[in-house]
């Protein structure tokens, strides 16, 4: 089936700083999308952004499916954006076609 | 435009026993998806429904279950409890297909003992 790597697995920064998260897969995919977990474990849709550009305030994605990747830009970090954040993708062909995730980059935010 | 809902949030059950859950998708999407979540496996892929149909189904043993009633509404089933079963089992909606952007629900946290 199709592998999604995210990196880094842990991200430590201070409020105000920029991140870049990252999500690698190994196939061509119908669906990518971004989520945040938050603490209660609930999932929070960021982007459904199988190819290109989107920005929602201080978050941006970009996916370039040709290249089998996806950016997910956070700015201006606050300690609200602490939490992990999962990247998921859906393949038609030869699997379940559900939604596969990346185990995840586990953000934490310091004041 | 309601979300996703899921009940019950938090259960407890014995080894042996069975549970349901269910799933109320947002209003107008016709599928509905089930995932677990574990700490050492990660978000899972369980089974698609659709039209009251399982369209999809992951890896997972046959005492896991599930169906899709006619208002798109559906419940999981799993038999014959294990330990390994707990988990926070999630239930995503989407229009038409999982390719369709994905909504998840709150979670109904499993503990088996």
């Amino acid at each position: 089936g199709i592998q999604v790597e995210q990196s880094p697995p842990d991200l430590i920064l201070q409020e105000g700083a920029n991140s870049t998260l990252r999500c690698n897969f190994s196939d061509s995919v119908n669906n990518l999308q971004w989520f945040h977990q938050n603490p209660w474990g609930q999932l929070i849709n960021l982007f459904y952004i199988p190819s290109g550009t989107k920005q929602n305030g201080r978050l941006s994605a970009t996916t370039v499916a040709t290249e089998r990747y996806s950016l997910l830009y956070i700015s201006s970090s606050q300690t609200t954006d602490s939490g992990v954040y999962f990247c998921a993708v859906g393949f038609s062909g030869g699997g379940a076609d559900g939604l596969t995730f990346g185990k995840g980059t586990h953000l934490i935010i310091q004041p | 435009k309601a979300g996703v809902t899921q009940t019950p949030r938090y259960l407890i059950k014995t080894r042996g026993q069975q549970v349901t859950l269910s799933c109320s998708p947002i209003s107008g999407h016709r599928s509905v998806s089930w995932y677990q979540q574990t700490p050492g496996q990660g978000l899972q892929f369980l089974f698609e429904y659709f039209s009251e149909t399982q369209r999809n189904k992951g890896n997972f043993p046959g005492r896991f279950s599930g169906r899709q009633f006619s208002n798109s509404r559906s419940e999981m089933n799993v038999s014959t409890l294990e330990l390994g079963d707990s988990a926070l089992y999630l239930c995503a909606s989407s229009r038409d297909s999982p390719f369709n952007e994905q909504f998840f629900g709150p979670g109904t946290r499993l503990t088996v003992l």
